[in-house]
């Protein structure tokens, strides 16, 4: 079973600051994907970023960067310039790879979350 | 094009109601999943349909919760004889045929009294 730990219950930043929140996974899995989602106060959940295990480029968009560390389990995302409407939580979750089979394709796995709240 | 649709979006019962929680996939989409958010916490995976078919369940309480997604019509999770632990938000996501990308509903909130 995949486990996926988000030890920061809380982080505050700055507008325009930057701020990295912290994802680290347990998995014996060798082909993964890895997914930041944003929870702003209206609950939906909406996708930040996805990165695939294999590939060692570390995805990005726009503002929003992750640092993959494969061999450390560690899967942080980084926000740059931040801004009021970044204010959410974020979650981390985990995807075994479809390709590897198995009932538990599509299964994500959350972490517990972390509060970001930008200051003005 | 309609992303996923939940409803009701706010549902409220009494303990020992019955609960219907509704989730209308994006079009051309057939996977379904259902994830449970408790107060404080992250979302917990639920169960995994496909039209007409339960593929992985393995994260649904044995006793008094189901989910369908029949041929024609949403994805139904029901919720029987329901408890104050089952007040929570219930989210659907639904998947896209290139795999690993999810579109989520906006949850629907199930408050019982």
């Amino acid at each position: 079973a995949q486990t996926v730990t988000q030890s920061q219950p809380e982080m505050s930043v700055q507008e325009a600051e930057t701020v990295t929140l912290s994802c680290t996974y347990d998995t014996s899995e060798n082909n993964y994907y890895l997914f930041w989602y944003k929870q702003p106060p209206s609950r939906q959940m909406i996708l930040v970023i996805r990165q695939e295990a294999y590939k060692q480029q570390n995805a990005t968009e726009n503002r929003f960067s992750v640092n993959f560390q494969k061999a450390a389990k560690s899967f942080s995302l980084k926000i740059s310039d931040s801004q009021l409407g970044d204010t959410a939580m974020y979650f981390c979750a985990f995807m075994k790879h479809p390709n590897a089979g198995g009932t538990s394709y599509g299964k994500l796995t959350f972490g517990q979350g972390t509060i970001l709240t930008v200051h003005p | 094009n309609a992303g996923v649709m939940q409803n009701p979006r706010h549902l409220v019962r009494r303990r020992g109601q019955e609960a219907r929680l509704r989730c209308s996939p994006m079009k051309g989409h057939s996977h379904v999943y259902w994830y449970r958010q408790l107060p404080e916490e992250g979302l917990k995976f639920m169960v995994y349909l496909q039209k007409e078919n339960i593929i992985d369940e393995s994260g649904m309480p044995k006793e008094r919760f189901s989910a369908e997604f029949p041929k024609e019509g949403p994805s139904i999770l029901r919720i029987q004889q329901v408890v104050r632990g089952d007040s929570a938000a219930y989210f659907c996501a639904s998947e896209g045929l290139a795999g690993a990308h999810f579109f989520f509903g906006p949850g629907t909130r199930l408050t019982v009294l």
